[in-house]
């Protein structure tokens, strides 16, 4: 199985921040990398699909980018509404595997 | 807009089934532009895919799950269905439903399923 490890597991950061989160594949995905925002009992919400396209509806201060292991997930200019759990997933094969999650909580 | 919406007990005694259904609106389970299947998460964890379906194809099963996993679809209802198999405590999660498209788009709610006596 591809194991996908996210960091950091926690990052606590203000209003306006720019904030990354980076996902690391343990053998080359592609770009087949999807990033999802996930909030206390709701279900995963996908934000990011095939590393870097803006799923319909997401706003632009979402960004992705990577290709092969290693991936990022940037919010620019963090908004209240984006303190939450972000989740990496890769699609390049079954299984399927998940990052463990970085929680983005205010500071 | 495809909707799903997991239903199901919410509590299992250890070594049964644990038995949900998902029931789709928006879409037909038998659509050739969809797969279904079942995503879950064990409390204060990260999210585990445990099978996906492709109506008219394959069943995909993570290798961990695999043995003790089946999902049944049933086109009259418009629902398709998780059984697992010998349930133990590490079973115990929320479990959604999902069209798992690789990326996914679209998610039931969830429905905590815990295994206890």
């Amino acid at each position: 199985d591809i194991q996908m490890t996210q960091s950091p597991s926690t990052l606590s950061a203000s209003v306006g921040d720019r904030v990354t989160i980076t996902c690391r594949a343990s053998q080359d995905i592609s770009d087949w990398l999807a990033w999802y925002q996930q909030k206390p009992g709701i279900a995963p919400k996908l934000l990011i699909y095939k590393s870097s396209r803006l799923e319909s509806g997401v706003p632009s201060r979402f960004s992705g980018s990577g290709s092969g292991t290693e991936f990022t997930l940037t919010i620019s200019g963090l908004q209240p509404d984006d303190f939450a759990t972000y989740h990496c997933q890769h699609y390049s094969d079954y299984p399927w595997t998940f990052g463990q999650g970085t929680k983005v909580d205010i500071k | 807009q495809v909707q799903l919406q997991e239903s199901g007990p919410g509590l299992v005694k250890p070594s049964e089934t644990l038995s949900l259904t998902c029931t789709v609106s928006g879409a037909s389970v038998t659509s050739t532009s969809y797969y279904w299947g079942w995503i879950r998460q064990a409390p204060g964890k990260g999210l585990e895919w445990i099978v996906s379906i492709y109506y008219r194809g394959n069943t995909y099963y993570n290798p961990s799950l695999k043995n003790r996993v089946t999902i049944p679809v049933d086109a009259s209802k418009n629902q398709f269905s998780l059984k697992l198999t010998s349930v133990t405590a590490a079973d115990t999660a929320i479990y959604y439903c999902a069209s798992p498209m690789g990326a996914i788009t679209y998610w039931g709610q969830g429905k905590l399923v815990t295994v206890s006596s």
